[in-house]
């Protein structure tokens, strides 16, 4: 059972500060990572795929990964208002695999003006 | 380029009724998943196809719900005698490789 989980939150985060949000998976075979954003009745929007440990950055968006941990994390530098929304984490098992991406239930982001 | 197109965006059936819900891939994709998400709930992985092949179809209920995706034309979720249960919000996503999934904006269905 491939199993995805997100602490659901709310996390509280003040404007201008980093807020970091957290998935851990359980099948040590997961090989593709990815973080999507999600705000109220809208559509998930992809923000960052990780493939290897370390980090990767994206203007004020970064992901790291931990595959001996089985952990993925997204840091958001310089909070705004706007990226208050749910953050979900997915995860496939195979490379290019046949199954679509498992994902966490999400944490809900609440930036405070 | 058009993202990936979904419809109707909602849609109100009778328990008893069919739905059909129907979605575009973007230029290009090959690709086709349907998720379904509930209230409070993540997504849950439903069905993977490419043009007229369903690839993998683990996460779809093995009555009442079908999927196709055609040479010509839109994939089609179907949910035959829907029931309340089914009320939630189905995702459609494409991807040119099946690796990043790209969204739409997602069908509505409420069963009453």
């Amino acid at each position: 059972q491939k199993e995805v989980e997100q602490n659901s939150g709310p996390l509280s985060v003040p404007e201008g500060a980093i807020a970091s949000l957290n998935c851990t998976y359980s099948d040590r075979g997961s090989q593709s990572f990815f973080w999507y954003r999600q705000y109220s009745g809208k559509s998930p929007e992809l923000i960052m795929s990780i493939y290897s440990n370390g980090d990767k950055e994206d203007g004020r968006f970064t992901a790291q990964l931990n595959k001996a941990s089985q952990y993925v994390s997204l840091l958001i530098r310089d909070s705004q208002p706007s990226d208050s929304a749910t953050y979900l984490c997915a995860v496939r098992v195979s490379g290019g695999g046949a199954d679509g991406l498992t994902f966490g239930k999400g944490t809900h982001l609440i930036i405070q003006p | 380029n058009a993202g990936v197109m979904q419809n109707p965006r909602h849609l109100v059936r009778r328990r008893g009724q069919e739905a059909r819900l129907r979605c575009s891939p973007m230029k290009g994709h090959s690709h086709v998943y349907w998720y379904r998400q509930l209230p409070e709930e993540g997504l849950k992985f439903m069905v993977y196809l490419q043009k007229e092949n369903i690839i993998d179809e683990s996460g779809m209920p093995k009555e009442r719900f079908s999927a196709e995706f055609p040479k010509e034309g839109p994939s089609i979720l179907r949910i035959q005698q829907v029931v309340r249960g089914d009320s939630a919000a189905y995702f459609c996503a494409s991807s040119p490789d099946s690796a990043e999934l790209f969204f739409g904006e997602g069908s509505r269905l409420t069963v009453l």
